[in-house]
């Protein structure tokens, strides 16, 4: 079946750049999410990529999606205390409805 | 305000008792999911609906029990066959445009 897999754990200084990884098994995903999970609450949805774009960027997020390699990242800039949290990558295949595959998630910690 | 809601937020139980987690939204979304998230982990797939009066297992429907005869409401049941059931569990809900939107999650611990 899909996996995907992501780091534990990743710290990182107020004010510099974080960059989360992710790689999935699945070739035909088709939709590649990024969701945060603040402590004891649900998931909110970040930012996600349709699998023929390489990059996409909003404010401070830029995501990267290298095809080939089924490696997607989550670029941070001007990290802040308040990005303190868990990050999770998930991929769907558009054929197979809304059916989402979690990666394990990646604490990101921020440093004053 | 649109949105999904969950409750109770914390949730505490016996061994050997059935407990029923809810779930309501009123997003007009006609698909929902329950998740299980244990420390550390990701989310898994307990059980799926996509439409009213139908659902689908997930991965790890074993010891789970769900209903869906109203389109805003996916209660979740944990019965006492589910053997470790202390977990964070969530609900989700999404149109056909690929987007899930969370609840705020039910903290269930076995006592």
């Amino acid at each position: 079946g899909e996996d995907v897999e992501q780091s534990l754990f990743l710290s990182v200084r107020e004010g510099d750049s974080s960059v989360i990884n992710c790689t999935y098994t699945d070739s035909s995903s088709t939709y590649l999410y990024w969701y945060k999970q603040e402590p004891g609450a649900g998931l909110q949805l970040l930012t996600y990529i349709f699998s023929n774009m390489d990059m996409k960027q909003d404010q401070r997020l830029t995501v990267l999606l290298n095809k080939k390699d089924k490696h997607l990242s989550l670029r941070i800039a001007d990290t802040q205390t308040g990005d303190s949290a868990i990050y999770f990558c998930a991929e769907s295949e558009g054929n197979a409805g809304n059916m989402l595959t979690f990666g394990g998630g990646t604490r990101l910690m921020v440093k004053p | 305000d649109g949105g999904i809601t969950q409750s109770p937020k914390y949730l505490f139980r016996k061994e050997g008792q059935n407990v029923t987690l809810s779930c309501e939204q009123n997003l007009n979304h006609d698909a929902m999911y329950w998740y299980r998230q244990d420390p550390g982990q990701g989310l898994r797939l307990i059980y799926y609906s996509q439409i009213v009066n139908d659902f689908q297992k997930g991965d790890i429907a074993e010891g789970y029990s769900v209903s869906r005869e109203k389109k805003e409401s996916f209660p979740l049941t944990v019965t006492s066959a589910q053997k470790n059931p202390t977990a964070f569990y969530l609900c989700a809900s999404s149109t056909t445009s690929y987007e899930q939107f969370f609840g705020p999650g039910t903290r269930l611990t076995v006592l």
